[in-house]
């Protein structure tokens, strides 16, 4: 079955470091991978779209990029600030059913 | 101001009995979308509409119904079927399938 499958092991990194989360996505070829932040008890929030023929795609402190070979999207966040803990969500929005990911908790410490 | 609500914010129903969680929109989106939530995992899918008057199961449609009657409102009720239905509920919207989706503030259901 499709799958999209993201570390659930939390990520906890320093402040002013650059934080790296993965999205593996297996038996299928997304058209296009989207990244979303969630805070605890709320509703998770867009961040950014990649299509399948952009390699990398960024937004402020954002990138993200689209491997096809590897099979993988990776999501970096720059200069990382207390404020950007939070789960980061990958999803397949491309298709008639959208697929998302568990999830990767950051934690970035002052 | 433009955005998708959902209410209640929390919902505490007895064993056996339907609940209907409400969604509105005020974006002028086609799309709209039923998730669920549990702790530690993803967002699960269990009904989507592209259009008014048109909803399509998800992944895990059973114990639920939906209708699309306006283009800005979407209820799920979760009925007596659901046999595990204590959850966080998300509705979400999007200008057409597959387009990034905006999401409601969500509602905790649960069932005593």
């Amino acid at each position: 079955s499709q799958k999209i499958e993201q570390n659930s092991e939390a990520l906890n990194i320093q402040e002013g470091k650059t934080a790296t989360l993965t999205c593996n996505y297996t038996n299928y070829s997304p058209a296009y991978l989207q990244w979303y932040r969630q805070d605890p008890g709320r509703g998770p929030v867009f961040l950014l779209l990649i299509r399948e023929n952009e390699k990398e795609k960024r937004k402020e402190r954002l990138k993200v990029t689209f491997d096809t070979t590897l099979k993988q999207s990776l999501f970096h966040i720059t200069a990382s600030q207390p404020a950007d803990s939070a789960t980061y969500l990958c999803a397949d929005t491309g298709g008639f059913k959208t697929i998302f990911g568990a999830g990767t908790r950051l934690f970035v410490k002052a | 101001d433009g955005g998708i609500t959902q209410s209640p914010k929390y919902l505490f129903r007895k064993e056996g009995q339907n609940v209907t969680l409400s969604c509105e929109q005020n974006l002028n989106h086609d799309a709209m979308y039923w998730y669920r939530q549990d702790p530690g995992q993803g967002l699960r899918l269990i009904y989507y509409s592209q259009i008014v008057n048109d909803f399509q199961k998800g992944d895990i449609a059973e114990g639920y119904s939906v209708s699309r009657e306006k283009k800005e409102s979407f209820p799920l009720t979760v009925t007596s079927a659901q046999k595990n239905p204590t959850a966080f509920y998300l509705c979400a919207s999007s200008i057409v399938q597959g387009d990034s989706q905006f999401f409601g503030p969500g509602t905790r259901l649960t069932v005593l």
